[in-house]
């Protein structure tokens, strides 16, 4: 069974750069037909889409946020990393690491995608100094 | 963007009671779109994708319809372990995926 775990420090400073892995446990990364997304939960609020890559490398990020983002893979180590730059308080909250599901019919015809199945417990990342 | 749009935001129901929870789209998303459930403290957990597929080890009391810019959740029978926050996302727009404010749903 696939499961997947953040890692990463809790506490980041104005103007840093945070920096979460997460790591795949139970499956390869690179088999099967899904994508490696980033998500975060301020307290008390809703969820943000931060960004996907998948095992070939390929990334999107949330326009939003698109300039301050980078999302790597690691196949070696089966993991995938995030980094967000220059943050604020705005940046506090639990963030999630979660494998997307998509299937595409052999006519291209895309039936679903980005259905998260699986993610991790979260992590609780607080910017302040 | 694509805006997710969720009613009602809270809902107190009793055990056994038919509940249903609304999601509409700003504009047409086909059929992209997913539900999930969050209990408190704990990461969201897929029910229903292409807005009608039960994902596996969901029970079959929860059921998804709706396609275009109007969608359901219900839940035919409200159970106990039911009570938590559930959220609508669309994945029409694959570049810029968007999630409703969420509908809490309590025990009455």
């Amino acid at each position: 069974q696939v499961q997947v775990q953040e890692s990463g420090p809790g506490l980041v400073k104005p103007s840093q750069t945070l920096s979460l892995t997460c790591t795949v446990s139970g499956g390869s990364i690179s088999s099967g037909s899904y994508s490696w997304s980033w998500i975060r939960q301020p307290a008390g609020k809703g969820l943000e889409w931060i960004g996907r890559i998948y095992a070939s490398g390929s990334t999107n990020y949330n326009p939003s946020l698109k300039s301050r983002v980078t999302i790597s893979v690691d196949t070696s180590k089966n993991q995938f990393s995030l980094r967000l730059s220059s943050v604020t308080a705005a940046d506090t909250a639990v963030y999630y690491c979660a494998r997307a599901k998509y299937h595409i019919t052999l006519f291209g015809v895309v039936t679903y995608r980005d259905a998260f199945d699986i993610w991790g417990q979260g992590t609780m990342v607080t910017v302040s100094s | 963007d694509i805006q997710m749009t969720q009613s009602p935001s809270s809902l107190s129901a009793p055990v056994g009671d038919r509940v249903t929870i609304t999601c509409r789209a700003s504009q047409s998303i086909s059929s992209y779109l997913n539900w999930y459930q969050q209990k408190a403290g704990k990461a969201p957990k897929l029910l229903i994708y292409a807005a009608s597929s039960l994902q596996s080890g969901v029970p079959s009391r929860f059921s998804g319809s709706g396609s275009g810019t109007d969608f359901t959740l219900t839940i035919s029978s409200l159970q106990p372990e039911d009570f938590a926050t559930y959220y609508c996302q669309q994945t029409y727009s694959t570049l810029q995926l968007t999630f409703g404010g969420g509908t809490k749903v309590e025990i009455k």
